[in-house]
């Protein structure tokens, strides 16, 4: 079945360390997102791709970085310079022209020891 | 920017309506709704496009209405499957006439079915 997959489901991150979460879809979707949720709040955009090796920043990309090497997988890495990155952090990627995410992996949780 | 949802939140018994809106402050491209379940990641429910369509999926259905830069969600005899907190994502769009490629999410309706 395609789908979009996330790793870890939970992490843990100590100070000044840079983290990076796994994002992989066999959807054959050109266009992929990173969402951050934080509790009781909308998703934020932090960086979407609409091709292989070309990133747009978005509204919250400060202190987090990304590729985009391969359709099929879309890494994000919170930095140390993210200083509040506990939160649920959601990939997602489309299939409408709009660009908008019609489909969400399970989401990573990422927590700071 | 960001789409103001109302109401935050509705308790609703088995088999009973519910609508939520969807305000934007600016002109939209499309709205998406989606439903997320506590701790799951959110599911696309619809799309609309700017043209004052309504669309349909199993009970609920939802309406775009351009000119008050709304959209409604109607969900209709509700069901136990129906909990969960929805989100409305709204697209602006260009002056060329096409959408912007971004969505903003509402904060979310978190919506309680009882029986």
């Amino acid at each position: 079945d395609g789908g979009i997959t996330q790793s870890p489901k939970y992490l843990f991150r100590k100070e000044g360390q840079n983290v990076t979460l796994s994002c992989e879809q066999n959807l054959n979707h050109d266009a992929m997102y990173w969402y951050r949720q934080d509790p009781g709040q909308g998703l934020r955009l932090i960086y979407y791709s609409q091709i292989v090796n070309d990133f747009q920043k978005g509204d919250i990309a400060e202190g987090y970085s990304v590729s985009r090497e391969k359709k099929e997988s879309f890494p994000l890495t919170v930095t140390s310079a993210q200083k509040n990155p506990t939160a649920f952090y959601l990939c997602a990627s489309s299939m409408f022209p709009t660009g908008a995410p019609s489909y969400f992996g399970p989401g990573t949780r990422l927590l700071v020891l | 920017q960001q789409p103001v949802q109302s109401p935050q939140a509705v308790i609703l018994r088995e088999g009973e309506d519910a609508v939520i809106n969807c305000s934007s402050s600016k002109a939209l491209y499309s709205v998406h709704w989606y439903r997320q379940k506590h701790g799951e990641a959110p599911v696309f429910l619809m799309i609309l496009l700017k043209g004052g369509e309504q669309k349909g999926h199993e009970k609920i259905s939802a309406s775009f209405n351009e000119k008050k830069q709304q959209s409604s969600l109607y969900l209709t005899a509700s069901q136990l499957s129906y909990s969960g907190t929805y989100f409305c994502g709204t697209e602006i769009g260009r002056d060329s006439g096409a959408g912007s490629y971004q969505l903003t999410f509402g904060k979310g309706t978190k919506l309680s079915v009882i029986p």
